[in-house]
């Protein structure tokens, strides 16, 4: 049974350009998560999916940052304009039910901009 | 809002030695409670997980953590570490009664391992 996948593992953009991140939940899971991690730091929430749904944006930036969860494909976490404070570690979580369940993170996709 | 706080950014331990990591949690009912480790470069593994019952729980790699209500905390501890536990740990807590959907995690310790 493969974990979540990420991709790219690595990205790196220059100012301005977009940046678009993929995930692949376990199977089986409808549910997921995006977390960013800065240096020194833990994992902060930014966004709950479900299958063609937005559950909860409450720790997304208002501006450049947008997610989807299509009925087919992956999830897709998208940084539009990116500027140098976007450079972070950024996850994605599964889980087979809603409301802070235990989650299955994947390897990450560390987002560095120049 | 809840929040979470590991008190130690780094722990250094002598292989074969015990080991205990603090957490500490505020939330106002029975939280979801999480530990997970980090290895460089990596995703975050599940270590263990508190859900209600038995307030020590047991997970994998050795590990175990007890819920103390009337403390807050969630601490984390090894009988005997391994060179292979040097991580990153990071406690998390979720509210059990369905309000946040994300986990609030706190800023992680490091783990050192001394031969």
């Amino acid at each position: 049974n493969a974990g979540v996948m990420q991709n790219p593992r690595h990205l790196v953009r220059r100012r301005g350009q977009e940046a678009r991140l993929r995930c692949s939940p376990m199977k089986g899971h409808s549910h997921v998560y995006w977390y960013r991690q800065l240096p020194e730091e833990g994992l902060k929430f930014m966004v709950y999916l479900q299958k063609e749904n937005i559950i909860d944006e409450s720790g997304m930036p208002k501006e450049r940052f947008s997610a989807e969860f299509p009925k087919e494909g992956p999830s897709i976490l998208r940084i539009q304009q990116v500027v140098r404070g976007d450079s972070a570690a950024y996850f994605c979580a599964s889980s087979p039910r809603s409301r802070a369940y235990e989650q299955y993170f994947g390897p990450g996709t560390r987002l560095t901009v120049t | 809002a809840q929040s979470v706080t590991q008190p130690d950014i780094h722990i250094t331990v002598s292989e074969g030695a015990s080991l205990e990591l603090r957490c500490n949690y505020s939330y106002g009912a029975t939280p979801y409670l999480f530990w997970y480790v980090q290895s460089p470069g990596q995703g975050l593994q599940l270590l263990l997980k508190y859900f209600s019952g038995d307030t020590l729980v047991q997970g994998i790699k050795g590990f175990e953590a007890e819920f103390k209500r009337s403390q807050s905390s969630f601490n984390l501890r090894k009988p005997s570490v391994h060179w292979s536990d040097a991580a990153e740990y990071f406690c998390a807590v979720g509210e059990a009664g369905g309000g946040a959907d994300g986990l609030t995690f706190g800023k992680g310790t490091h783990l050192i391992i001394q031969p």
